[in-house]
């Protein structure tokens, strides 16, 4: 079966800190990858999604970066944090263009 | 610029009774159409779908309805339980994949 693993579950920076988060996929190949993020009583945003190894593409422009170095693996950076990039982090995977996501459990990033 | 909305932030239900959740997308390219439920601090779980060549989605209690000329979709929960009660995402997909802005629900014993 397929899982998806997403780390580290709470993490507290300090400004201007640089920050990466992993989500990995098991069980499955050539899976289309997203990242969102969902601020303080706000919805779902979507940050980037890829459909293959080295291809990102970025719905928002701000201070994160994607990077997906194997087929499984997908990567949130950033160079460095701001106060406005604190949220809860989730990473997702899909199978198909027709189907639906399924989530890692999120990370929830705090930037003091 | 927000493509999926929902434009009810929360809604509350007494138990037995129908729950009935709204979302508006922009996209006409869109062409598959999800409801996720989530909990704090969780991930969102897939609830149920439905595709853009079809209007109606039934699975057990929960039934999505699709309106392609008004961009809208629904979800209809009957009879609603207590354990219903978190947070319902509407999202619409081609490549990307959006979703709105929730809807808080709380069923009422």
């Amino acid at each position: 079966s397929q899982t998806i693993h997403q780390w580290p579950a709470t993490l507290v920076q300090p400004v201007g800190s640089p920050l990466s988060l992993e989500c990995t996929v098991e069980g499955t190949s050539n899976p289309n990858l997203y990242w969102y993020r969902q601020a303080a009583g706000r919805g779902l945003q979507l940050l980037f999604y890829s459909v293959g190894i080295g291809q990102i593409s970025s719905e928002v422009p701000q201070n994160l970066s994607a990077s997906r170095p194997q087929d499984r693996q997908f990567i949130l950076s950033s160079k460095k944090l701001l106060l406005s990039d604190s949220g809860f982090y989730l990473c997702a995977w899909r199978k198909r263009r027709l189907g639906e996501a399924f989530f890692g459990q999120g990370t929830r990033l705090t930037v003091v | 610029d927000q493509q999926v909305k929902q434009n009810s932030p929360s809604l509350s239900v007494q138990e037995g009774r129908i729950s009935i959740l709204n979302c508006d997308y922009t996209n006409s390219m869109f062409d598959y159409f999800l409801w996720y439920k989530k909990y704090p601090a969780e991930g969102p779980t897939f609830l149920i779908s439905i595709s853009s060549i079809k209007d109606k989605n039934e699975d057990g209690r929960f039934t999505v309805f699709l309106n392609k000329s008004a961009k809208h979709l629904s979800l209809h929960i009957v009879p609603s339980q207590p354990g219903d009660s978190a947070v319902y995402f509407c999202a619409a997909t081609g490549n990307q994949f959006y979703f709105g802005t929730g809807t808080s629900l709380t069923v009422i014993p």
